[in-house]
Parts: structure tokens; sequence; C-alpha cells
């Protein structure tokens, strides 16, 4: 079990750059998640994917924001144009089932200048 | 969803049991009590969770109260790897409610040579 794989584990990038992270989650988990953690908020639930289907964007905070899941055994997270106000470390979690323990994966660092 | 309480920081000496308390006060009758932790770096990880009765795995054991308003995880034989911040979290039963978790800030453990 190689777990979540989250890449790239580190991002700089400059103010109004498109951002994109990627997520594998475990093979058979069929919820997926996507948080973002800073110092001042903690982990925020930016969106949740049941079955390849988003099920709750609530989080997202804003349009510059967007997830897709075209498949079970893929993820991404975009960000256009990306802002300083976004560095956060980024995480991808999914679980099997809706109700079982998530699994994170590393996270990707990023850092918008 | 019932909020947990947490002391910010914890100190443990190597090879002694580690005792992290939470409470969770107005906790409901159908919401289990969940821990995870992260170590720096690194994702969240799951460790144990319980309803009512006290749980035990290979990395800690859960001890809820009778009136279910507070519980301790214990680390029996804290390592140094134990350094992480341990996240006390209340969940409701049930499909879908992993979306619903409030991660609060933790406890931050320090496990000392």
């Amino acid at each position: 079990d190689a777990g979540v794989i989250q890449s790239p584990r580190h991002e700089v990038t400059e103010m109004g750059q498109e951002v994109t992270l990627r997520c594998k989650p475990i093979s058979g988990h069929n919820s997926l998640f996507w948080y973002r953690q800073t110092m001042m908020r903690g982990l925020e639930l930016l969106i949740y994917f049941n079955n390849n289907v988003p099920i709750d964007d609530s989080g997202m905070p804003e349009d510059r924001f967007s997830a897709k899941m075209p498949n079970a055994s893929f993820s991404t997270l975009k960000i256009q144009p990306s802002e300083p106000r976004d560095s956060a470390v980024y995480f991808c979690a999914s679980s099997q089932g809706e109700s079982s323990p998530l699994h994170f994966g590393n996270g990707t660092r990023l850092t918008v200048t | 969803d019932a909020k947990t309480t947490q002391p910010p920081s914890m100190d443990c000496a190597e090879g002694r049991a580690a005792n992290l308390p939470c409470n969770h006060s107005t906790i409901s009758g159908n919401e289990y009590v969940y821990w995870y932790r992260q170590i720096h770096s690194q994702g969240p990880q799951y460790i144990i969770h319980g309803l009512k009765n006290n749980e035990t795995n290979e990395m800690a054991s859960l001890i809820i109260t009778e009136d279910r308003k507070s519980s301790t995880l214990i680390l029996p034989h804290a390592t140094l790897r134990d350094t992480a911040v341990y996240y006390c979290i209340v969940r409701v039963a049930g499909a879908g409610n992993n979306r619903k978790l409030i991660w609060g800030l933790g406890t931050s453990l320090a496990v000392n040579p």
C-alpha cells in the first residue's frame, strides 16, 4: 500500500500564475478530500468527492479554485490565478467509504510570491 | 457537531506513558471520538476511535469516561517519533460525515530524551 500520493511536494510560483496540485488516492478508496492548512486557520476542508463526483465544495474559497476527479485514481486542485494569500500546505486524503478513517498524503507546500 | 478542547502543549519523557486529555462536554450519543496525529512535514495520521467503550490498538489506547464528556489518549511507551500534534475530533456516525470533521489546534506533544 503506497498510501495517498501527492505531487509536487513543494511549489513556488509567482502571483498570477496557474498552479495545479495532484493527488492519487489509495486504490479502492472511493472518497477523496482536499484540505488546506495554515498556521492561522489550521486544517480546512476545501472539497469532497464521493465516487469521483464532487459532493461538497462549500469550502472552496473562491472561483479561482477548482478541483476535478476524472477517475477513481486521480484528482487535481487548480488555482488560477494564484495569489500570495494562497500560500499554505494542501493535503489530499482518501477513505474507503464515507465513514472510514481518513488517510492523508504528505501534502504540497505552496508558496506564492 | 460537538467541539473539543485540548491543552495546547504537553511534554513527556521517552519511555514513559503519554496521557493526552480531551474534553467534549457537548458530545451527542451518536458521535464518535477520533484521534489523529500530525508529525512535522507529514499529513495527519489516524490513530484510534471509539464510541463508548475503551479501545486499544497497536498504536494507542483510548479511554472514554462513562458520561462520554471527556477522553484520554494513552501512548504506553512514548518514543521520540511520537513527537507530533495530536488532534481529538468528534464525528457523527453515518455516511458522509467525514466532511464535517472540526480539526481544532490539537495538542503539541514533545517527547524528550
